[in-house]
């Protein structure tokens, strides 16, 4: 069964870099076909998609902040990754990663849903 | 402002049925599928329904989804107290990102 566990510094600075990493356990991230994303959400407020990553190494941002966004995978450690720069305090937020999967259903519909989550990691902006 | 429009709060007695709404575009809920994910009180997000009626295996048969043109609802039928979370809707957009609802705080009076 696979498990996904957020890593990474709790605490960042404004206008530095946030780095944060997703292990994947229980299974190969390169195996299947499907997107590993990033979610995140601001202490009582909703969800807001960041990106996703295929295995192929194809991504997707928000355009919200994809000026600020890299979504990278490293295969041999079986990890995924998000970097968003220039970070302020609008950045603080509980960050989830998660596994997708997507095609195209009957009557030509694309679908796109997160089956599986990690548990997520607080990360706070402040100097 | 959230891309989808759901109503922030609900509530039920336990046993009633309870549904939530989900209103999108043309760009999103009128082209792709909707799903719906449910949040217990400090955990991650959960699928619920995916593919605008599919439940994942685990998923009680008492939560369906159905979808009609840019709209999709969510139906509770015998509410339980274990209910009570939060509840959202999302569908891809034809913009290339997924999109959410604003989340439904569902409440078991």
């Amino acid at each position: 069964q696979v498990q996904l566990q957020e890593s990474g510094p709790g605490l960042v600075k404004p206008s530095q870099t946030l780095s944060l990493t997703c292990t994947v356990s229980g299974g190969s991230i390169s195996s299947g076909s499907y997107y590993w994303s990033w979610i995140r959400q601001p202490a009582g407020k909703g969800l807001e998609w960041i990106g996703r990553i295929y295995t192929s190494g194809s991504t997707n941002y928000n355009p919200s902040l994809k000026s600020r966004v890299t979504i990278s995978v490293d295969t041999s450690k079986n990890q995924f990754s998000l970097k968003l720069s220039s970070v302020t305090a609008a950045d603080t937020a509980v960050y989830y990663c998660a596994r997708a999967r997507s095609g195209i259903a009957v009557l030509g519909y694309y679908y796109y849903y997160m089956d599986v989550w990690g548990k997520g990691t607080t990360v706070t902006v402040s100097s | 402002q959230s891309v989808l429009t759901q109503p922030p709060s609900a509530s039920g007695t336990p046993g009633q049925r309870v549904t939530i709404s989900c209103s999108g575009s043309s760009s999103n809920i009128g082209s792709n599928t909707v799903n719906w994910y449910q949040q217990l009180p400090g955990t991650a997000p959960k699928l619920l329904i995916y593919s605008n009626n599919q439940r994942p295996s685990g998923v009680p048969d008492r939560f369906s989804g159905s979808k009609s043109g840019t709209s999709a609802s969510l139906a509770i039928s015998g509410l339980q107290s274990e209910d009570e979370a939060d509840y959202y809707c999302a569908a891809w957009d034809d913009s290339e990102l997924e999109v959410f609802g604003g989340g439904t705080k569902l409440t078991v009076l």
